[in-house]
């Protein structure tokens, strides 16, 4: 499986914009990429995922390269419950399995 | 729908105690993951199913780790015997062939092993 890069941490204030960054230099053409996030103490939950273009839903904005080798996970107005570890995988579909990194953990300043 | 549903959610035992955990999928899910996690590890893949086939046992630690799927709406991971190093956080996940692999993950059952 192609690999992804995040930081390791990152801080945001609250009701700012946050922008999670991932690299993914690997990815071939038919890798989506997806992003979960990770509450304490609960299991990773999905959050988006794209193939090229971007996406929105009612969590989040994924936005991706033109090369497709990194993206971006968008949360318009950060909130305390964002604070999460949030996890950007690629997956092929194929093997239905996703390989989780060590992720990036967000903290939200109030 | 209630979600995925894990019991026991907390399970201390002994060394050498045989251990099960077990999971309700989401109904009309046909995968079922079985995770474990880690400080040191993070988050792995430990097996999973589709249809209540073992599809990829890949990531099973070794043979004291088993797990079965007997029906579409119940899977158990068992641990016999139990070592500390199998202290950790299982998960067990469910998602359904029809939405392209948005998995549901349960709250996760603490494994201690004294």
């Amino acid at each position: 499986d192609a690999k992804t890069t995040q930081p390791n941490s990152m801080e945001s204030n609250e009701e700012e914009p946050v922008h999670l960054p991932c690299n993914h230099s690997t990815i071939s053409g038919t890798d989506y990429i997806h992003w979960y996030r990770q509450l304490p103490s609960q299991g990773p939950e999905y959050v988006i995922h794209g193939l090229t273009s971007n996406v929105n839903n009612r969590m989040a904005s994924l936005a991706i390269a033109e090369d497709r080798k990194s993206s971006t996970l968008i949360l318009h107005r950060a909130t305390l419950r964002d604070a999460a570890v949030y996890y950007c995988i690629l997956d092929s579909g194929s093997a239905r399995q996703l390989t989780f990194g060590s992720g990036t953990q967000l903290t939200v300043l109030p | 729908d209630a979600g995925v549903i894990q019991s026991p959610r907390h399970e201390v035992t002994e060394m050498g105690q045989e251990v099960t955990l077990r999971c309700k999928p989401i109904s009309g899910h046909d995968y079922l993951f079985w995770y474990r996690q880690t400080m040191m590890r993070g988050l792995e893949l430990l097996i999973y199913f589709n249809n209540n086939v073992p599809i990829d046992d890949s990531g099973m630690p070794e043979d004291r780790f088993s797990a079965k799927m007997p029906n579409a709406s119940f899977s158990t991971l068992k641990i016999q015997p139990s070592e500390p190093r199998d202290s950790a956080v299982y998960f067990c996940a469910s998602s359904s062939g029809q939405f392209y692999n948005e998995q549901f993950f349960g709250p996760g059952t603490r494994l201690t092993v004294l």
